[in-house]
């Protein structure tokens, strides 16, 4: 099993607060990927990152940001909650040499009422 | 534009029996193709993985066949049991970008009864 892991699992916040979602992963991998999945539907990308102090935004515009201060950590952070932003959230990493090959942390549900 | 196109979108078997999942791409230029499993408030988990070359790949009780010329593959699960119950996620890489950029499919929800 891949050690990457995100916290919290579930999460119910109120609109208009402010959350970070939290991945981390012990592989020493370059690489991490965050990606937004609704029910039934294909995972997209919206942040990724090739090593510390960078980030890039990916294929689906979000209103999240990341940082990558640590090669472990890569938090996603929303200032404001607002129910469109109700989403599983996947966090993912690979190693340089192997981009094609992601390991998935077990998800974070957020629920935004 | 780069697709993935899974099918059935939804399957329903009994244990015990086998059942093939599809998915066709038109990803390119293509690097490889990742069977994931994804259970029900987890993340994805690979199954299998093939490159251009390969044709076939067994992990167990799942075997994934891949045809680069026609840009299909397929996953079959034998004597399935009631822990195949999941999402099974075709994703396809391209070689056109140093990302390694992931398409995924939507899926197919396989629900095994008893």
């Amino acid at each position: 099993e891949a050690d990457i892991y995100q916290t919290p699992r579930y999460l119910v916040i109120g609109t208009g607060k402010k959350i970070t979602l939290e991945c981390s992963q012990t592989m020493g991998h370059d690489k991490m990927y965050w990606y937004q999945q609704d029910p039934g539907m294909e995972l997209h990308l919206i942040h990724y990152s090739y090593g510390v102090n960078s980030t890039e935004k990916g294929d689906l515009s979000s209103e999240s940001t990341v940082s990558r201060i640590r090669t472990e950590h890569f938090p996603l952070t929303l200032e404001s909650a607002r129910p469109s932003h109700t989403s599983q959230y996947l966090c993912a990493s690979s190693a340089r040499d192997r981009l094609d090959e992601a390991f998935f942390g077990q998800g974070t549900r957020l629920t935004v009422v | 534009k780069n697709q993935v196109e899974q099918s059935p979108q939804s399957l329903i078997i009994l244990e015990g029996k086998n059942c093939t999942l599809q998915c066709n791409y038109t990803v390119s230029p293509f690097s490889n193709l990742r069977w994931y499993k994804q259970d029900t408030g987890r993340g994805p988990v690979s199954l299998t993985i093939m490159t251009f070359s390969e044709n076939t790949k067994s992990n167990g009780r799942y075997t994934a066949t891949l045809d680069a010329d026609t840009k299909q593959s397929s996953l079959h699960i034998t004597a399935s049991q009631l822990s195949d119950s999941a999402s099974y996620i075709c994703v396809v890489s391209d070689r056109g970008s140093t990302l390694g950029r992931l398409y995924f499919g939507r899926g197919t929800q396989l629900t095994v009864w008893p």
